[in-house]
């Protein structure tokens, strides 16, 4: 059985990096037939996909382009887990932040959500 | 960007009526449209995959149907626990977008 399991703060400070992790249990964050993405939800925006990794012969990402510039994916295989970091955060960026899995073309799992503040 | 809409926005409902969401895409997405149900405080839940696919454990009183720009999800008689809030998602193409969503509440 599938489990996501998020961590990271819930406080972040303007101009400061977000960054959060998502374990993986019951798959590989280096299976072929997956990718991995972060998702944030918040009143003003909705659901918004900020961008995802994936193994093909080598690690590859895709990003959205309205955080483009202030956003690294990672994966770490030897703690099958990834990583969102989002650099020069606003209160713009707060919401609950999902990671979620792909397999096939659909987003069939997502994590717990965490709910991140950008506050001073 | 494909801009995805629904309609409507919210609607009331009863125990045992028949619902159906619309969910329209800015250009043809073929069948890479996909349904969630998202409760309050809790992650979006799959329900419908490749715009009429059936996820694995969901009830078969959700159905969907559609292609190309226009897909409408249907439940056929709504149970208590259908009350929720329901979102459709293309992946037809970057960036992946989802839909404003449409809330169904007790009438």
């Amino acid at each position: 059985q599938l489990q996501l399991q998020q961590s990271g703060p819930g406080l972040v400070k303007p101009s400061q990096t977000l960054s959060l992790t998502c374990a993986i249990s019951g798959d590989s964050v280096s299976s072929a037939s997956a990718a991995w993405n972060w998702i944030r939800q918040s009143p003003s925006r909705g659901l918004e996909w900020l961008g995802r990794t994936y193994y093909d012969s080598k690690w590859n990402t895709d990003y959205a382009v309205t955080v483009k510039s202030r956003i690294t994916i990672n994966a770490d295989t030897s703690k099958n887990q990834f990583s969102l970091h989002l650099n020069s955060v606003s209160p713009e960026d707060s919401g609950v932040y999902y990671c979620a899995r792909t397999t096939k073309s659909q987003i069939d799992f997502w994590g717990q959500g965490t709910l991140v503040t950008v506050s001073s | 960007d494909i801009q995805m809409t629904q309609s409507p926005s919210s609607l009331s409902a009863s125990v045992g009526d028949r619902v159906t969401i619309t969910c329209r895409a800015s250009q043809s997405i073929s069948t890479y449209l996909h349904w969630y149900q998202q409760k309050s405080g809790r992650a979006p839940k799959l329900l419908i995959y490749a715009a009429s696919s059936l996820q694995s454990g969901v009830p078969s009183r959700f159905s969907g149907g559609g292609s190309g720009t226009d897909f409408t999800l249907t439940i056929s008689s709504l149970q208590p626990e259908d009350f929720a809030s329901y979102y459709c998602l293309q992946t037809y193409s970057f960036p992946l977008t989802f839909g404003p969503g449409t809330r169904v509440d007790f009438k």
